[in-house]
């Protein structure tokens, strides 16, 4: 089993679709992290949180620590927010562990 | 500020070729990580750097050497290019502070590279 799993492998959405992205992980973790990677295969970090919630803009990312899991809503989906969704757990080291990434594309 | 930069963007080796890897950060970011990304698969470790002269193997080091004689770069190395090493390289630095703060990475655009 992976440390890192993302659900769904792969989503298309009609633009103005809410979107939800799921990430579980099986280890202790300090940290996720929220990643996107443009199709011209550029990464730019969305956040990073270790409790609650966090928004900016149309993005929401909440955690829970207990259950393991952090999911990614964007809401108002545009053409511009189709890319690679990719989740990232910090452990107690130094180092992330990476999920293997969502990829959401938004029909206009 | 230019961020992390890499070069290049595009390399072809042949099988048993040598190649160094660029990157720079301007940030004052005292870790920076390499990255290698297969096809559907999730980023995989290769070496990182806590700061200038301290480097440590990730979770895929084999085929590969770094070194970190300054903050700013971190060079990373091939030695005998072979084509299981045909992957997309990314660099990434963050800073922290050793209180643990929980701060984000910061990404190069990446290095395509195909051995043949």
């Amino acid at each position: 089993k992976n440390e890192v799993e993302q659900s769904p492998q792969n989503l298309t959405a009609q633009e103005g679709e809410f979107i939800t992205i799921n990430c579980s992980y099986s280890v202790g973790i300090s940290a996720l992290h929220w990643l996107q990677q443009h199709p011209g295969g550029g990464i730019v970090s969305l956040f990073m949180l270790s409790s609650g919630k966090k928004k900016h803009g149309r993005l929401i990312a909440t955690i829970n620590i207990q259950e393991k899991h952090s999911s990614l809503h964007i809401t108002a989906s545009h053409p511009r927010d189709s890319a690679v969704y990719i989740c990232a757990v910090r452990n107690y080291g130094q180092n992330f562990v990476f999920g293997p990434g969502t990829r959401l594309s938004v029909l206009p | 500020n230019a961020g992390v930069t890499q070069t290049p963007k595009f390399r072809i080796l042949k099988i048993g070729q040598s190649m160094t890897l660029q990157c720079t950060q301007d940030m004052n970011h005292n870790y920076m990580y390499w990255y290698r990304q297969d096809p559907g698969m999730g980023l995989k470790l290769i070496y990182y750097s806590v700061g200038a002269g301290i480097t440590d193997k990730g979770e895929v080091p084999n085929g590969y050497n770094v070194s970190r004689s300054t903050t700013e770069d971190f060079p990373l190395r091939l030695e005998l290019a072979a084509p299981s090493q045909t992957s997309v390289y990314f660099c990434a630095s963050s800073y922290s502070s050793g209180t643990g703060a929980y701060n984000e990475q910061f990404f190069g655009p990446g290095t395509r590279l195909t051995v043949l």
